[in-house]
C-alpha cells in the first residue's frame, strides 16, 4: 500500500525557516518524481515544486511565489523528500501535501494527508 | 501560465443525479488533464488523469472527456460519499495549475 506521511509543519515567526518532511513507503521511492502541493485555509490547491527523480539528475521545478524561498530535496536511501522554507511569510500559511507522480505520465497520482504550517508572529 | 477556469463553482444535487463540471484551460493542453476530488478536512484523492483515464480503484460512474481547451467530469449518478470539492489540473506545462474548485453540495 502506497503511504505518504508529512511531518515537520508548525509555528514559524515571519522571515523564519522551516523543514517540512515526507516519508513514503510501500513502493519504490526512487522510481517517481515527487511533487509538494499547498492549500491556504478555505482556498483552493497551489503547485508548489517537483523533484525529479536520479535518471533526471534529480533536478527540480518551482512555483514563482516560492522560488528563491523553497528547496526542495530528496534522499532515495531514506525513502524521504524534503521542503526547506525560508523567508517565510504570512501568505505561506498552508497544508502542505506531498504527492507521488505518475511514472510516464507525470500526473498527480498518490497524496500524503499534509502537515500545516502557520506562518504569525 | 495557464489558467485553469471551471464552472460551475459549486453545484447543489440530490443522491442518484448526474452531475457534470466543466474546466477550461487558458491555451491548449492536449489531454494532459487531471481531476481530482477532496472532502472537507481530507487530503486530494486523484480520480482521472489523462483527461479521460480512472486512476486505479476509481468507480466507472466518473468519467472525463476533452481535449486541447475544453474538459469535463461526469458523475453519472451521484451517490452521499461523492460530494466534495472537485478540482481540474494541468500537467501540460509549468507551472502546474488548478482550477478553482467546484464544490459539490447536497440539494
Amino acid at each position: 500500500e502506497v503511504q505518504l506521511v508529512e511531518s515537520g509543519g508548525g509555528l514559524v515567526q515571519p522571515g523564519g525557516s522551516l523543514r517540512l518532511s515526507c516519508a513514503a513507503s510501500g513502493f519504490t521511492f526512487s522510481d517517481h518524481f515527487m511533487d509538494w502541493v499547498r492549500q491556504a485555509p478555505g482556498k483552493g490547491l497551489e503547485w508548489v515544486g517537483r523533484a525529479r527523480d536520479k535518471g533526471n539528475s534529480y533536478t527540480t521545478e518551482y512555483a514563482a511565489s516560492v522560488k528563491g524561498r523553497f528547496t526542495i530535496s530528496r534522499d532515495d536511501s531514506k525513502n524521504s523528500l524534503y521542503l526547506q522554507m525560508n523567508s517565510l511569510q504570512t501568505e505561506d500559511t498552508a497544508v502542505y501535501y506531498c504527492a507521488r507522480i505518475r511514472r510516464g505520465i507525470f500526473s498527480f497520482e498518490y497524496w500524503g494527508q499534509g502537515t500545516l504550517v502557520t506562518v504569525s508572529s | 501560465d495557464i489558467q485553469m477556469t471551471q464552472s460551475p463553482s459549486s453545484v447543489s444535487a440530490s443522491v442518484g443525479d448526474r452531475v457534470t463540471i466543466t474546466c477550461r484551460a487558458s491555451q491548449g493542453i492536449s489531454n494532459y488533464l487531471a481531476w481530482i476530488q477532496q472532502k472537507p478536512g481530507k487530503a486530494p484523492k486523484s480520480l482521472i488523469y489523462a483527461a479521460s483515464s480512472l486512476q486505479s480503484g476509481v468507480p466507472s460512474k466518473f468519467s472525463g472527456s476533452g481535449s486541447g481547451t475544453d474538459f469535463t467530469l461526469t458523475i453519472s449518478s451521484l451517490q452521499p460519499e461523492d460530494f466534495a470539492t472537485y478540482y481540474c489540473q494541468q500537467y501540460n506545462s509549468y507551472p502546474l495549475t488548478f482550477g478553482g474548485g467546484t464544490k459539490v453540495e447536497v440539494k
